[in-house]
């Protein structure tokens, strides 16, 4: 089993452009967490789906920001018109049950760097 | 407001010793708390699972603590390794129906095991 799998790791774009993360969740596994952690500050949730749904988009910035969990492929988060302030680590999650389980174990994929100049 | 604060933020210790981190949290309604070690450039990888009755519960050497009563957590890392050097993440997950879980991230304390 070769883990969540994150693509780009490192991720440089200029303000304005767009941005899209991937996010490959373990074997079995059909539901999908983002977070985003800026330097120094603990992780904050963005958004959970499930294959081609999406659970709870709380976290989520509502605009230029948006997430997919097709029912092929991975998951991709989409930034649109990238600003400064959307520099962060964007780790990704999968679990093999819902979230609403109490003992819901996530695993987290290496993350992407995104920078913004 | 949910919160969790941990503390300290950073440590400085000598490989061989042992080392205690905190937690405290004012999650409501409770359901259980994970501790995390995150690399430097990884993602987070768990080490404990706790729910409310649990008081303790060890993975090789690390041993976490959970009161309930006073919401606090410690996680004891018992004769460090350079290894260990990494951010231990606290994590409490609040007991709602559906939804993500409500997982509620903690900064981090940053362990650096010096040889």
């Amino acid at each position: 089993n070769a883990g969540v799998m994150q693509n780009p790791r490192h991720l440089v774009r200029r303000r304005g452009q767009e941005a899209r993360l991937r996010c490959s969740p373990m074997k079995g596994h059909s539901h999908v967490y983002w977070y985003r952690q800026l330097p120094e500050e603990g992780l904050k949730f963005m958004v959970y789906l499930q294959k081609e749904n999406i659970i709870d988009e709380s976290g989520m910035p509502k605009e230029r920001f948006s997430a997919e969990f097709p029912k092929e492929g991975p998951s991709i988060l989409r930034i649109q018109q990238v600003v400064r302030g959307d520099s962060a680590a964007y780790f990704c999650a999968s679990s093999p049950r819902g979230a609403g389980g109490p003992l819901n174990e996530q695993f987290f994929g290496p993350g992407t760097r995104l920078t913004v100049l | 407001k949910n919160q969790v604060e941990q503390s300290p933020q950073s440590l400085i210790i000598l490989e061989g010793k042992n080392c205690t981190l905190q937690c405290n949290y004012t999650v409501s309604p409770f359901s259980n708390l994970r501790w995390y070690k995150q690399d430097t450039g990884r993602g987070p990888v768990s080490l404990t699972i706790m729910t409310f009755s649990e008081n303790t519960k060890s993975n090789g050497r690390y041993t976490a603590t959970l009161d309930a009563d006073t919401k606090q957590s410690s996680l004891h890392i018992t004769a460090s390794q350079l290894s260990d050097s990494a951010s231990y993440i606290c994590v409490v997950s609040a007991r709602y129906g559906g939804s993500q879980g409500n997982l509620i991230f903690g900064k981090g304390t940053k362990l650096s095991v010096k040889p």
